[in-house]
């Protein structure tokens, strides 16, 4: 299995600050890796999807970049409504696995 | 809009099954460009994904719980379930339907989730 290692595994942040959350696998995965924002008791929302797509509706202040083993999620600008938790997904083979999220607190 | 909605027993004694449907609306399951799967999330933890499945009934399953899983398609229903057989308390979880683009590789959207708790 590919396993895929975030981090850090918590950050703490003002508005306005600029937050960057690696991920990194312990394979290549091409470009096929995505990123989701989870809030609390609510599922799971895309944002990036092969490396560096945005999904539509997305804020531009998210962004993806990397390929091969290191990835990176940037929100430029956070906003009061980005206090969540973040997690990378590979898809680049079978099992799909999820990275063990970052949770992005208010400082 | 594309909704999916999560329904099954939120209770299941500890070795027997779980069964839970994801009825899709706003689309049809049959769309030939995306899978349909499910993945879990124990309270607290991280998320796990279960399997996926086409509308053809090919169905690719985590290696972890392939001995007790089973997924399926119903296109008269548009709907899709799960079935996971001998649960233990490590089977409580949030379970999660989701879409699955298999050429890009990611999951959007999400139902709501359903906790499905394993009791002794």
């Amino acid at each position: 299995d590919i396993q895929v290692t975030q981090s850090p595994s918590s950050v703490s942040a003002s508005v306005g600050d600029r937050v960057t959350i690696t991920c990194r696998a312990s394979q290549g995965l091409s470009s096929y890796l995505a990123w989701y924002q989870q809030k609390p008791g609510k599922a799971p929302k895309l944002l990036i999807h092969v490396a560096s797509n945005l999904q539509s509706g997305v804020p531009s202040r998210f962004s993806g970049s990397g390929s091969g083993t290191d990835f990176t999620l940037t929100i430029s600008s956070l906003q009061p409504e980005d206090f969540a938790t973040y997690y990378c997904q590979q898809a680049n083979s079978f099992p799909l696995t999820f990275g063990g999220g970052t949770k992005v607190e208010i400082k | 809009q594309l909704q999916l909605q999560e329904s099954g027993p939120g209770l299941v004694k500890s070795s027997e099954t779980l069964s839970l449907t994801c009825t899709v609306s706003g689309g049809s399951i049959s769309d030939s460009s995306y899978h349909w799967g499910w993945i879990r999330q124990p309270p607290g933890k991280d998320l796990e994904w279960i399997g996926n499945i086409y509308f053809t009934g090919h169905a690719d399953y985590n290696p972890s719980l392939k001995s007790r899983i089973a997924v399926s398609v119903d296109m008269s229903q548009n709907q899709f379930s799960l079935k996971l057989t001998s649960v233990t308390a490590a089977d409580t979880a949030v379970y999660y339907c989701v879409r699955y683009s298999r050429s890009s590789g990611w999951f959007e959207p999400w139902g709501q989730g359903t906790l499905v708790t394993v009791s002794s």
